[in-house]
């Protein structure tokens, strides 16, 4: 079956801090690969995607590359702020269905 | 053009009592989806519905669990004689299409606490 499998957290750094989240996967066929946030007391919002290997989404600083030959989806970001401090969900919907599958997610605390 | 919305955001039962938990989509999208997210872990895919349709119903519940999205009004999720396992945030997405590769949309949640 499919599976996201990201890093514990929480992730602790200071601002200005550089970031890397892992994700990693299992899927059949080629699947579309996200990356959501959310706040506190708050929905899900898409970070960034990619729909094929070597695509590199970006948003906000935030970039990840698909990268089919580790089937991994690395969330990083060059210098972090405190209001980046969010928990970071990894997921992937595979090729054909509206289901996307979601890592467990990994909180992110920025300390000034 | 607002987003996906979802009330209450916030709802207190008891155990044996009756939770609806609404969601309107954002406009222009006909499909909707409803995800369930239990502390420390992702979410969980419920249900997918379209208008007057029920699409895929694998994550949900057997018993007590309905969803349902009339031709007109909000989706409606319904659990029936609740128990604290019930406790959780339930969360509403939105979409224009089915394609996998489109982008769902989220609501701000209903968080549900069965006492």
């Amino acid at each position: 079956g499919n599976s996201v499998t990201q890093m514990e957290g929480p992730v602790t750094l200071s601002e200005e801090a550089f970031l890397t989240i892992n994700c990693t996967y299992t899927a059949t066929g080629y699947p579309s690969l996200f990356w959501y946030v959310q706040y506190p007391g708050e929905g899900l919002q898409l970070l960034l995607k990619a729909t094929k290997a070597d695509d590199k989404g970006s948003n906000k600083g935030f970039e990840a590359t698909y990268r089919k030959e580790t089937t991994s989806f690395h969330l990083e970001k060059g210098s972090v702020q405190v209001s980046d401090s969010a928990v970071y969900f990894c997921a992937l919907s595979p090729g054909g269905s509206y289901i996307p599958t979601f890592g467990r997610g990994t909180s992110l605390i920025v300390h000034p | 053009n607002a987003g996906v919305m979802q009330n209450p955001r916030h709802l207190v039962r008891r155990r044996g009592q009756e939770a609806r938990l609404r969601c309107s989509p954002m406009k222009g999208h006909s499909h909707v989806y409803w995800y369930r997210q239990l502390p420390e872990e992702g979410l969980k895919f419920m249900v997918y519905l379209q208008k007057e349709n029920i699409i895929d119903e694998s994550g949900m519940p057997k018993e007590r669990f309905s969803a349902e999205f009339p031709k007109e009004g909000p989706s409606i999720l319904r659990i029936q004689q609740v128990v604290r396992g019930d406790s959780a945030a339930y969360f509403c997405a939105s979409s224009p299409q089915d394609s996998y590769q489109e982008t769902q949309y989220f609501g701000p949640g209903t968080r549900l606490l069965v006492l």
